[in-house]
């Protein structure tokens, strides 16, 4: 089985801080994505990372930035936390090929106050 | 651009109940896939479809891919409350290369009313 794993399920920071979100793959996957999620808004795309040290931005990078130094890593880093940053952030990846399905971790709860 | 229309936006239903779901485009997709997100958890895969007018059944939930190739629907027969989640479809983006994102649907949250 695809393991996806994100190192949080919940998390709680002050405003301004610097914030780290990890996500780990086990399955050789190229590409990797992070996502946010709030209410009636869907799965918005962030940033995405189809090879080491390679990323692209999403629809909503503003404020986020990316981390991919090894294949089965890819952090997202959140460089002065703001309280519209409170959301589901979402990690997933997928294996090359067009009609690949994408595997999801459990999802990150982050609060900032 | 490349979006997915995905209706209804919620629905709330009594347990036993039969549930239809889709998800319309103006562009073409090649393989449509439909997820179920369990509330706090991530989006799980429950059935992908590869060709146009393909039927793919999993257990209760029956998919399929629309002829034109611009929709897909989902349904779910004899709803239990564990069907409770959002539902998802989703499918390549084209116009990204090699097709390396998806594109989601909005979205359908379902309840089950015992």
């Amino acid at each position: 089985d695809v393991k996806v794993t994100q190192s949080s399920r919940y998390l709680v920071k002050r405003t301004g801080e610097k914030v780290f979100l990890e996500c780990v793959q086990d399955m050789d996957h190229e590409n990797m994505f992070w996502y946010r999620q709030d209410p009636g808004l869907g799965l918005r795309l962030i940033y995405f990372s189809y090879d080491v040290k390679m990323k692209e931005k999403g629809d909503i990078p503003e404020g986020y930035s990316v981390s991919r130094e090894k294949k089965e890593r890819f952090s997202l880093i959140l460089e002065s936390a703001s309280t519209n940053q409170t959301s589901m952030y979402l990690c997933a990846s997928r294996p090359g090929g067009v009609n690949t399905e994408a595997f999801f971790g459990q999802g990150t709860r982050l609060t900032v106050v | 651009g490349q979006q997915l229309n995905q209706s209804p936006q919620s629905m709330f239903i009594q347990e036993g109940e039969d549930v239809s779901m889709n998800c319309t485009s103006s562009s073409i997709f090649n393989t449509w896939l439909w997820y179920k997100q369990d509330p706090g958890e991530g989006p799980v895969l429950l059935i992908a479809l590869y060709k146009a007018g393909e039927l793919t059944s999993n257990g209760r939930l029956t998919a399929q891919f629309g002829i034109t190739r611009k929709d897909s629907f989902l349904n779910i027969s004899a709803s239990i409350p564990s069907d409770v989640g959002i539902y998802f479809c989703a499918g390549p983006k084209i116009s990204s290369g090699s097709a390396r994102q998806l594109t989601f649907g909005s979205g359908t949250q379902l309840t089950v009313l015992p």
